[in-house]
């Protein structure tokens, strides 16, 4: 167990439809990273959050948006969704200023587009 | 920008076999490396990391060697089980406006049978 929550572990929806994944960092951990992994394109980098603030941005789409709250906990937002949206979404979570960047995965929550 | 280039998998090999899953890298800085292994219907974890050259990470039997001179970092066993079956991340993480954002590879497939 990684420390690392995230709800739901699985979501149905249809195309257009907006949907919110929730994260929960290990303890003590101010750093909440996104990531996206699909088949054809891996493991890609969304966003970073650190004690509230976006910290920094990979390829996220603008249909997309994330925040982290005071207690920590983070929510990724996807809206008008697509086929292509289809994936498995993990939350990571760090010690912040780590130089050895290790990361902490929540066990991903798999969102089907249909 | 970074990037981490690793063989295509899957890998199929029989118990007790030797282990070699290549992985090389591109990074402007100095980079930390990684493996993840990613076992079925789980999150990423870490198996082992290297933060300089020529450092050797160890794990569970696992190993792996910075090679700043080559930029790979290949991941070895001597002996696979069954129960190494799972999906092995090559990955680095090098500081980007203040931050660590590890980039992954595609993973490789590692299938072993008894």
């Amino acid at each position: 167990d990684s420390g690392v929550t995230q709800t739901p572990k699985h979501l149905i929806t249809a195309t257009g439809q907006r949907v919110t994944l929730r994260c929960s960092p290990r303890s003590g951990d101010l750093s909440v990273y996104w990531y996206q992994q699909s088949l054809d394109q891996g493991l890609q980098f969304l966003i970073q959050y650190y004690n509230g603030e976006e910290r920094a941005k990979g390829n996220i789409l603008e249909r997309f948006s994330a925040q982290q709250f005071p207690d920590l906990h983070s929510e990724l937002n996807l809206s008008s969704l697509e086929l292509g949206d289809s994936a498995l979404y993990f939350c990571a979570s760090s010690v912040e200023g780590d130089p050895t960047g290790e990361l902490f995965f929540g066990e991903g929550s798999r969102l089907t587009v249909l | 920008g970074d990037s981490v280039t690793q063989m295509e998998g899957p890998v199929t090999l029989s118990e007790e076999a030797f282990l070699t899953i290549n992985c090389t890298y591109t990074a402007t800085g100095y980079p930390s490396l990684f493996w993840y292994v990613q076992y079925p219907g789980e999150g990423l974890q870490l198996l082992l990391k290297a933060t300089k050259a020529d450092d050797k990470g160890s794990n569970k039997g696992f190993e792996a060697t910075y090679r700043k001179e080559t930029t790979s970092f290949h991941l070895e066993k001597g002996s696979v089980q069954v129960s190494d079956s799972a999906v092995y991340f090559c990955a680095l993480s090098d500081q980007s406006g203040g931050s660590y954002i590890p980039t992954f590879g595609r993973g490789t497939s590692l299938i072993v049978h008894p």
